[in-house]
């Protein structure tokens, strides 16, 4: 199982962009990086996903250069509603072929108006 | 919109006391999980189940035991409650080996007094 990295805390200000850069050195061949989002009492939600490049969508763009040992989650012009803790997930544990998300503690993000 | 519903928001039992914590999903998805959350540990996996009547422990089974009698039910059993099980559980379930998104419950924050 591809272990993570990530800081456990950031601060940023509403409008900035943000870079969460988590490090996954032994990370397999056929592993996928995810990131999700979690607000206080809730229960994670997915953001993104990707295997290699770049990958964007409506809420974040993942970074993930050529060695995939890293990837960065940037989250444009954020706002206070940004405010979560987001997990970086590389691979998983597999039992009779299934997909078991792993989390570690997460980046807890903190926008400042 | 695709759902996993939780039983209970909130919980209050005594110790000792049998606790039932309830997870349906209506994605007809294979796998389902439990997790417990607890300040500065992330989410940390208690059992799982990949079909009906089958389950695999998790890193904390200790004090948890599970069934799965339908596919879209899961459901979390404290045989004996005690104070250190107090914690935030997640409930989530995941499609087949290739589906690697994860749907997550609101969450029942459970208080042992």
């Amino acid at each position: 199982l591809a272990k993570t990295t990530q800081p456990i805390s950031m601060d940023s200000y509403e409008g900035q962009e943000v870079n969460i850069t988590c490090s996954h050195n032994n990370i397999a061949t056929n592993d996928y990086i995810t990131w999700y989002q979690q607000f206080p009492s809730q229960g994670p939600r997915f953001i993104i996903q990707g295997y290699k490049t770049k990958v964007t969508n409506e809420v974040a763009s993942l970074f993930i250069p050529a060695d995939r040992k890293s990837s960065t989650l940037s989250l444009p012009r954020v706002s206070l509603s940004d405010t979560a803790v987001y997990y970086c997930l590389v691979g998983a544990d597999t039992s009779g072929g299934s997909y078991i998300p792993t989390f570690g503690r997460g980046t807890s993000l903190i926008v400042h108006p | 919109d695709v759902k996993v519903t939780q039983s209970s928001r909130y919980l209050v039992k005594r110790t000792g006391e049998k606790v039932f914590l309830e997870c349906v999903q209506d994605m007809d998805h294979e796998n389902m999980f439990w997790y417990r959350q607890d300040p500065g540990l992330g989410l940390r996996l208690i059992y799982f189940s990949y079909d009906v009547k089958m389950k695999e422990k998790g890193d904390i089974p200790e004090g948890y035991s599970v069934s799965r009698e339908k596919k879209e039910r899961f459901s979390l059993i404290l045989e004996s409650a005690s104070t250190n099980q107090t914690s935030m559980y997640l409930c989530a379930s995941t499609g087949g080996s290739m589906n690697t998104e994860a749907f997550f419950g609101q969450g029942t924050r459970l208080t042992v007094v």
